[in-house]
């Protein structure tokens, strides 16, 4: 069993579409997140869910809303899709607090053309 | 805010010992993690430092000194799939825990 799904694996879209990003983590975590990787394989924190709360939002723009309808699940909406938004999309959850020991989804690459 | 340095790039041969640094600069620490990334894969954990000293799992070892927010990982008996992407990341609390990952290193061992 897969411990952090995250569906589509690739995700190919025009500009100004909207698109989402689903994740789901059957490890029994509190902590859910999402990261951005850019070209250069930058991980970047996007947002953090703690049982089903948002803890984390850094200065990510309002077009992305992510969305935890229970603490497996923490999807990711983009609206409005811009060329910068082309990257990998990577959802985790972990424990937070002992070991930090994040689990990774396979990434979502989005290409917006 | 935070920020880590560590190298872009590493190569090493099969066999040999290579040693990843990493340097970071941050407020509220708590520990350093590991984490490794293969092209087009996703990144996994490797190792998590909260106290100084050596942590060794295997072929792999992680080192932490706080009071010089320092860190490495050390990569023993190097093997050609040992090739990949290798990030340290702090954690923080900043309000929230937080993990800030660094640029990460690409190593490639080569026969």
């Amino acid at each position: 069993d897969t411990a952090v799904s995250q569906t589509p694996k690739y995700l190919v879209t025009q500009m100004g579409n909207d698109k989402s990003i689903k994740c789901e983590q059957n490890l029994g975590h509190d902590t859910m997140y999402w990261y951005k990787q850019d070209s250069k394989k930058f991980l970047k924190i996007m947002f953090s869910y703690n049982n089903k709360e948002l803890i984390i939002n850094e200065t990510v723009p309002n077009r992305f809303s992510p969305k935890s309808p229970d603490k497996a699940h923490l999807n990711l909406h983009i609206n409005s899709l811009e060329l910068g938004d082309s990257a990998v999309y990577f959802c985790a959850s972990g424990i937070t607090g002992l070991d930090e020991k994040l689990f990774f989804g396979s990434g979502t690459q989005l290409s917006v053309l | 805010g935070q920020s880590l340095e560590q190298p872009s790039e590493v190569t090493a041969v099969e066999g040999a010992i290579v040693q990843i640094n990493c340097t970071y600069q941050t407020s509220g620490f708590y520990g350093l993690s590991w984490y490794q990334q293969h092209d087009g894969g996703a990144p996994t954990f490797l190792s998590y430092n909260a106290l100084d000293g050596l942590e060794e799992t295997g072929r792999f070892s992680s080192f932490l000194s706080r009071s010089d927010s320092y860190g490495y990982l050390l990569l023993q008996e190097l093997q050609m799939k040992d090739s990949a992407s290798y990030f340290c990341a702090v954690s923080s609390n900043s309000g929230y825990s937080t993990l800030t990952f660094g640029k990460g290193t690409m190593l490639l061992v080569s026969p």
